[in-house]
């Protein structure tokens, strides 16, 4: 049981370049977010999904594009790079909780992405 | 939105001493806080949480409490180990985790 996998776990790429970033989990999970953390501003909600399909915005999506082609797989995309969204990226998947609506987050180990 | 701020930034404390985090947030319908570490070159990891029918909650040497009138809560770590050093974050939310805000992080470090 991996968890929370992503892939690469480091990418450098200059301005303009294009890349995506894979998220796999094996927990079943139908929740999957992808959050970045830059120093002093904790963790911020990018795109998030409630399942295979389905993909919504969150707090910071400009720049972004997701897809949730597979319930298992989410994947962030960044069409045309730029210096300001060097940052360290992390995925994370959440069960379906009851009634409460919040459930524990799992994270991977992240990608550390820099644009020159 | 909801606002989370979370101090201190740094903490150091002495191996066996206590260590504190607060956090304070500005949504009075925010109803779940849960406490995140994050180890170096790792992703957070869920420690405890709390919801906002309890006021406090313990799970051995780690306890959060809440105090939904003043709209803070704290992080509470008794008896430090070296292994408790890392960086600790906060979040508040208030329906689901698609809404949840986190603390900017407390990095704390246990000296043995």
């Amino acid at each position: 049981n991996a968890g929370v996998t992503q892939t690469p776990k480091f990418r450098v790429l200059k301005t303009g370049q294009s890349m995506t970033l894979l998220c796999a989990q094996d927990m079943n999970h139908e929740y999957m977010y992808w959050y970045r953390q830059d120093p002093g501003m904790g963790l911020r909600l990018i795109h998030y999904s409630v399942g295979e399909g389905t993909t919504a915005k969150g707090e910071v999506p400009d720049g972004y594009n997701v897809s949730r082609l597979k319930k298992q797989n989410f994947l962030l995309g960044l069409e045309s790079a730029a210096p300001s969204q060097t940052s360290v990226y992390f995925c994370a998947s959440s069960y379906l909780e009851g009634t409460t609506h919040n459930s524990p987050l799992h994270f991977g180990n992240g990608t550390r992405l820099t644009v020159t | 939105g909801e606002n989370v701020e979370q101090h201190p930034s740094t903490l150091s404390v002495q191996e066996g001493d206590s260590a504190v985090i607060k956090c304070t947030y500005s949504d009075s319908a925010s109803n779940y806080f849960p406490w995140y570490k994050q180890e170096l070159g790792k992703g957070p990891q869920l420690i405890i949480d709390i919801r906002s029918n309890v006021g406090e909650k313990k799970d051995q040497r780690i306890a959060v409490t809440l105090n939904k009138t003043a709209k803070h809560f704290s992080l509470h770590i008794t008896e430090t180990q070296p292994e408790d050093s890392a960086v600790y974050f906060c979040a508040a939310s208030i329906y689901n985790n698609n809404d949840m805000r986190f603390g900017a992080g407390t990095r704390l470090t246990v000296k043995p």
